[in-house]
């Protein structure tokens, strides 16, 4: 069985700050980590896969995360976010051979000049 | 076309109605996926479909159907729907790399039941 939780359904950041959006996991095989970003109005997109390889994973726009199997977390950063990275951000876990994914409930980043 | 695309983007439907979303994926992939997404709540898998077969059913209500008529194609038809089955439904592909299947996602159907 595999789960996920993201910690906060909003995250609040001004421009310029430090982007940390918080993801917990369980799974009963290696998981493989997934974090997609959904814009209003649009299907999710992919911003980075963690699957078994370097455990900093970087993506596309800048965001970046770090798979730590002790603390079961694959929390995903920015170092300074832009005002277009407002969206809702899902986290997901796999496994090796599974093809279904398991999602978070998903955070909303708001971003304010 | 290119990616994963779905028609129609919006759809309004009585409760006595009957309709069908289509989703198309021009990636080459061998597996297919509907889920629902309702505010508020976590994205649920619907169906899975690899190779045309139907591998996994979430416990659906029978007034959902799906139906995947080649690798390429999945439409999900809809009948006698409840203003609780209002949702924006997305399809999804994936092609199994190393053990990995990294899904691409459509834009979603935005559907509305009155």
């Amino acid at each position: 069985a595999q789960s996920v939780t993201q910690l906060g359904s909003h995250v609040s950041v001004s421009e310029g700050a430090l982007v940390l959006l918080r993801c917990n996991y369980s799974s009963s095989v290696p998981p493989y980590l997934f974090w997609y970003v959904q814009y209003p109005n649009q299907g999710l997109q992919l911003l980075l896969k963690y699957t078994s390889a370097a455990t900093l994973v970087k993506g596309i726009n800048g965001f970046e995360a770090e798979f730590k199997k002790s603390e079961t977390s694959f929390h995903l950063t920015k170092p300074s976010a832009h005002m277009s990275d407002a969206a809702e951000y899902f986290c997901a876990v796999s496994g090796r051979g599974y093809s279904t994914l398991t999602f978070g409930k998903g955070t909303m980043l708001l971003v304010s000049p | 076309e290119t990616g994963v695309t779905q028609t129609p983007r919006h759809l309004v439907m009585g409760m006595t109605n009957k309709k069908s979303l289509k989703c198309e994926q021009h990636l080459g992939h061998n597996a297919m996926y509907w889920y629902k997404q309702s505010a508020k709540k976590p994205l649920e898998l619907m169906f899975v479909y690899n190779f045309k077969e139907q591998t996994e059913n979430n416990s659906v209500p029978s007034r959902f159907s799906p139906e995947c008529p080649n690798s390429s194609h999945l439409f999900l038809h809809l009948h006698t729907l409840q203003p609780e089955d209002s949702a924006l439904y997305l399809c999804a592909s994936s092609q199994e790399i190393s053990g990995v299947h990294e899904q691409f996602f459509g834009p979603g159907t935005r559907l509305t039941v009155l």
